[in-house]
């Protein structure tokens, strides 16, 4: 069965970075982009951007840009996100999804999510 | 940007009671709509694609309808564990959420 187990809870003060980890099983790592979407506390949902594991391209939502970097692994099926600069309105729960078409932006399968905090 | 809108933000409700989510998008988006379902702490749950194909395993009580820039989920008889927050999202650009609607029990 697709699972996707995401690395654990982080603390950081502003400034620092995160690495916010991604395993995927149970299906062909490189056929299905995989997304990364966050949730501020009590908030809604937000598209953060996509890798994909087959070519290694990425896309971000313009206002991550700068700040986002998604990098894939196929050799161990994970994919890796990693904020920079971080900021106290970084402060959220962070979901990897994979792509339900491929490459269609629709999130079938999700991770656990991982909570960052970022404080002083 | 597709700004995307939901109403109500909150619906009180029964067991057994028909439920209506709307969701407005900025644009037409045609028919580039899903829906997910998210309960607390939890991860969301993939329910509709293409405004109203539903996904395998997702109870035939739930329905999606709609094209352009209205469209609406709906839930002919609620179970209590329909209970939770839904939530749109277009895919015709970039995905953007509607900020959800909590079903909450009346």
């Amino acid at each position: 069965q697709v699972q996707l187990v995401q690395s654990g809870a982080e603390v950081k003060k502003p400034g620092a970075s995160v690495n916010v980890s991604c395993k995927a099983s149970g299906y062909m790592f490189t056929g299905h982009y995989i997304h990364w979407v966050r949730q501020a506390p009590g908030q809604g949902l937000e598209w953060m951007g996509w890798a994909n594991p087959k070519t290694g391209a990425t896309r971000f939502d313009q206002k991550l840009q700068g700040r986002v970097t998604m990098t894939t692994d196929t050799s161990i099926s994970t994919a890796y996100m990693q904020l920079s600069s971080l900021k106290s309105d970084d402060t959220a729960v962070y979901f990897c999804a994979r792509d339900y078409f491929g490459s269609g932006r629709v999130f079938d399968y999700w991770g656990q999510g991982a909570l960052v905090t970022v404080s002083s | 940007d597709i700004q995307m809108t939901q109403s109500p933000s909150t619906l009180s409700a029964s067991v057994g009671d028909r439920v209506t989510i709307t969701c407005r998008a900025s644009q037409s988006i045609s028919t580039w709509l899903a829906w997910y379902q998210q309960k607390p702490g939890k991860a969301p749950k993939f329910l509709i694609y293409k405004a109203s194909s539903l996904e395998s395993g997702v109870p035939s009580r739930f329905s999606g309808s709609g094209s352009g820039t209205e469209f609406t989920l709906t839930i002919t008889s609620l179970q209590p564990d329909d209970f939770a927050t839904y939530y749109c999202q277009q895919y015709y650009g970039s995905p953007s959420f509607g900020q959800g609607t909590k079903v909450e029990i009346k």
